[in-house]
């Protein structure tokens, strides 16, 4: 088991609705990165979050956004839920980089998102 | 570029036996290698990563075999167990990315008793 939580678990919506989706990063991790996991397939990169500020994005539209607080906790917003937003939204905490540790991310369990 | 290809897509194996997983990559950025293993209803758990400058990397019964020239790695499991069904994934990243993982599409172990 890896210091990640995420909340919530499980959550339904319907199209057009917003949602947000919370993580608390592992002890002494500075960096937080979202990924999306469609039902089958591989993980997939949303964008990063270091000292507060986005520090890479992956092909999502901007209807995905974030927040990192000064706890290194995180946020993830989806606007205006798609159908093919459904999916499992893993967060991942890692080291700063000049810790030399950036590379070696560490997942919570997930949120699994349903979109009807 | 960034993508990475996984295979095979499924694989059932029995008790005691090897598996064997391959993935290749195409970006020669990339610069470090893990695989993790993810049991259904649960995040992703690292399990063993490789930098290209190692051909090979053991951690108990799991080895990475990297082959820098072909731009493969593949994950060894020896003395396979039941308890190791769950599904892989080879990632890749390089520091220019923000360290994205780029994940291949999973291979699903059955380890039969």
């Amino acid at each position: 088991e890896t210091g990640v939580t995420q909340s919530p678990t499980h959550l339904i919506k319907t199209r057009g609705q917003q949602v947000t989706l919370r993580c608390s990063s592992q002890s002494g991790h500075n960096t937080v990165s979202w990924y999306q996991q469609a039902l089958g397939q591989g993980p997939q990169f949303i964008f990063q979050y270091y000292r507060e500020e986005e520090n890479g994005r992956g092909n999502f539209p901007p209807r995905f956004s974030g927040l990192q607080f000064p706890n290194y906790s995180s946020e993830l917003n989806v606007n205006a839920l798609e159908l093919d937003d459904s999916a499992l939204y893993l967060c991942a905490s890692s080291r700063g980089e000049l810790a030399g540790g950036r590379e070696t991310q560490y997942f919570g369990p997930g949120t699994r998102l349903l979109v009807l | 570029q960034q993508q990475v290809k996984q295979s095979p897509q499924s694989l059932i194996v029995q008790k005691g036996g090897i598996s064997i997983i391959n993935c290749a990559y195409e970006n020669t950025a990339f610069d470090y290698f893990p695989w993790y293993q993810q049991f259904p209803g649960k995040g992703p758990a690292l399990l063993i990563a490789i930098r290209p400058d190692v051909s090979e990397k053991k951690e108990g019964r799991f080895t990475i075999s990297f082959n820098k020239s072909a731009k493969q790695f593949s994950l060894h499991i020896m003395d396979s167990q039941p308890g190791d069904s769950a599904t892989y994934f080879c990632a890749a990243t390089f520091s220019g990315s923000a360290r994205q993982l780029t994940f291949g599409s999973g291979t699903q172990l059955t380890v039969l008793p």
